[in-house]
């Protein structure tokens, strides 16, 4: 699986924006980035993923580059529960589900 | 609730004993993964069922085992435990590697 880089802690104004960097130079094409959050202690969560088009479901939305070598999550209006860590991964996906690999993520605090 | 679930939710044991924890998989789910979070650290991969069969293994001692069961849901044995096997240990499953769902974690203090 690729190696990511992510800041190791951001924050965000609670009801902005919350832009989440991950780099990833090194993606070969079949692999897909994902993104979990977890919330203290809590098992993390599944956000979104995707291969290399922009991705957008009820939480998140993901901004992949055309080169596929960086990514931004995207959290539209951000609460004070999403105040989490969040990892991005990049795996090729496959039928077996082998695991995934959780690196150091960034903590990200939302503040009143 | 993710739909897996994990018991039991806290553990208190001593060190040198035996314990089990047990995770059963969202349905449908043939897959069970076991991880090991210490105190503000990383999650570990240990361990990955697939169908009843090892399917991978990461940095689990030999301490450790695991099991998964016709019925598909699995347990962690962990034994001769010491101090620093103390941690949130947590369950996940998947199905085809799409999304993986996390249970809400066992955590185990050992004392």
């Amino acid at each position: 699986d690729a190696k990511t880089t992510q800041p190791p802690s951001m924050d965000c104004a609670e009801g902005r924006a919350a832009n989440l960097p991950c780099n990833h130079s090194t993606i070969s094409g079949n692999e897909y980035v994902y993104w979990y959050r977890q919330i203290h202690s809590q098992g993390p969560q599944y956000i979104i993923h995707g291969l290399k088009n922009n991705e957008t479901n009820e939480m998140a939305s993901l901004i992949i580059t055309e080169d596929r070598k960086s990514s931004t999550l995207i959290l539209p209006h951000a609460t004070l529960r999403d105040t989490a860590v969040y990892y991005c991964i990049v795996r090729v996906f496959d039928n077996a589900g082998n695991m995934l690999t959780f690196g150091g993520g960034t903590r990200l605090m939302v503040k009143p | 609730d993710s739909g897996v679930t994990q018991t039991p939710k806290h553990l208190i044991t001593a060190t040198g004993q035996r314990v089990t924890l047990r995770c059963s998989p969202r349905s449908g789910d043939l897959s069970v993964y076991w991880y090991q979070q210490s105190l503000d650290q990383g999650l570990q991969f240990l361990i990955q069922y697939y169908n009843g069969e090892e399917r991978a293994k990461g940095n689990i001692l030999e301490r450790f085992s695991a099991q998964q069961f016709p019925d598909l849901h699995s347990e962690l044995n962990l034994s001769s435990l010491e101090l620093g096997d103390s941690a949130l240990y947590f369950c996940a499953s998947s199905v085809q590697g799409l999304s993986y769902t996390f249970g809400s974690g066992t955590r185990l203090t050992v004392v």
